[in-house]
């Protein structure tokens, strides 16, 4: 799987829109790009993923660039309880079977009152 | 559904002993991961299932290490014998087969072993 590059902490403040970027230069074509968080204590939590195109659901927004090289997750409005550790994985779009999640080190996002 | 459900929440035993950790995936899910988190490693793969398959267990660390999924609803990691450095969160994670899948975690077993 390809290596993703994301800084190691992030402040925002609560009720703006916070923006995680990723780096995958190396990602191949097919490869998806997964998000994750994991709260204090708690097993991670999916958040999102996609492939080339730009994907929205209930949590957050994924904005991948053209060339696939690097991409966004954008939190709208973010609140405390979005403080986290946010992880950007690329997973190998493989046959039939699943395959498990190669985590780094992720990034500290803490969100300010 | 309940979401993963991982037995016990907390295990403190001492070295040398048998410590075995629980795990019941989601209902219909075909895909069981083993994951462990310390401070110095972060969160590794240790081994999954397809199928109640095992797949890959590159990332046991040692031959103390076994996992097992008898069924499509429970599997088991067991460390024997336990030792000091073994201390870490270990999550058991499920999802459908197939790599556009999400996985969704259990809330882990914090295993101390003194």
């Amino acid at each position: 799987d390809a290596k993703t590059t994301q800084p190691t902490s992030m402040d925002c403040a609560e009720g703006r829109a916070a923006n995680l970027p990723c780096n995958h230069s190396t990602i191949s074509g097919n490869e998806y790009v997964y998000w994750y968080r994991q709260i204090h204590s708690q097993g991670p939590q999916y958040i999102i993923h996609g492939l080339k195109n730009n994907e929205t659901n209930e949590m957050a927004s994924l904005i991948i660039t053209e060339d696939r090289k690097s991409s966004t997750l954008i939190l709208p409005h973010a609140t405390l309880r979005d403080t986290a550790v946010y992880y950007c994985i690329v997973r190998v779009a493989t046959g039939g079977g699943a395959d498990g999640l190669t985590f780094g080190k992720g990034t500290h996002l803490i969100i300010q009152p | 559904d309940a979401g993963v459900i991982q037995s016990p929440r907390h295990e403190v035993t001492e070295m040398g002993q048998e410590v075995t950790l629980r795990c019941k995936p989601i209902s219909g899910h075909n895909s069981l991961f083993w994951y462990r988190q310390t401070m110095m490693r972060g969160l590794e793969l240790l081994i999954y299932f397809n199928n109640n398959v095992p797949i890959d267990d590159s990332g046991m660390p040692e031959d103390r290490f076994s996992a097992k999924m008898p069924n499509a609803s429970f599997s088991t990691l067991k460390i024997q014998p336990s030792e000091p450095r073994d201390s870490a969160v270990y999550f058991c994670a499920s999802s459908f087969q197939g790599p556009n899948t999400e996985a969704f975690f259990g809330q882990g077993t914090r295993l101390t072993v003194v």
